[in-house]
């Protein structure tokens, strides 16, 4: 399985203010997805990134509060905007494997909003 | 109908006991199912996925699936106080591409 290396691992962030996530995988992979989990809850697909094309968001997230970019088959970005306290979760960054059909996760970034 | 269903717990077994843990799903489209285990502060990992009807079984690990009753299951024997996590069913119903979707997932609690 692939090596998913995310920062920041961990934040506590003022209301209002915005942070980006950076997720960085040790080998080149076409599927790249972002998941919020937040406090006592499963994991929630927020969108699905391909290089060289436009995010693909699920329903209840739009690009305005949550802009991913994804430059390269290595690396992704995950910004959460204007954020309020309700935004506090992990944010997971996860791959497809090799196989296409196994996802893998990161360690995870854990933010705090007050 | 929410897309994938478990049973939150908390599951209580005793250390050596079989842990069952369940999950269904609504897309029958679906074809692709996985079970991960998440210990608390940590990310989720893999532990096993299955494609096929029947039964797939990984050291002490046996998961089950059953496409007609869109019903997956986890079975842990012999389990141990180490295995006490939340474990998430994830499925990869046709609309979600090849992400997952995962059910709420049932925390285990093994007592040695």
């Amino acid at each position: 399985s692939a090596v998913i290396s995310q920062k920041p691992s961990r934040d506590i962030c003022q209301r209002g203010t915005s942070l980006t996530i950076q997720c960085q995988v040790d080998s080149q992979v076409t599927m790249m997805f972002w998941y919020r989990q937040q406090p006592g809850q499963s994991l929630t697909l927020i969108a699905t990134a391909n290089q060289g094309s436009e995010a693909t968001y699920e329903s209840g997230f739009v690009i305005d509060k949550f802009p991913i970019s994804r430059p390269n088959l290595t690396f992704s970005t995950l910004t959460v905007s204007n954020m309020s306290p309700e935004d506090s979760s992990i944010y997971l960054c996860s791959v497809a494997g090799t196989a296409g059909n196994t996802i893998y996760f990161g360690e995870g970034s854990w933010l705090t909003v007050v | 109908q929410k897309e994938v269903e478990q049973n939150s717990g908390p599951l209580s077994v005793p250390e050596g006991a079989i842990a069952s843990l369940n999950c269904t799903y609504s897309d029958r489209g679906s074809q692709s199912f996985f079970w991960y285990r998440q210990y608390s502060g940590k990310s989720p990992e893999l532990i096993m996925s299955i494609y096929s009807n029947g039964d797939k079984e990984d050291g002490r690990f046996t998961a089950q699936l059953n496409k007609a009753s869109q019903y997956v299951s986890l079975l842990i024997r012999d389990s141990q106080p180490s295995d006490s996590a939340t474990y998430l069913c994830a499925v990869n119903p046709p609309r979600a591409g090849t992400a997952l979707i995962f059910g709420k997932g049932t925390t285990l609690s093994v007592s040695s």
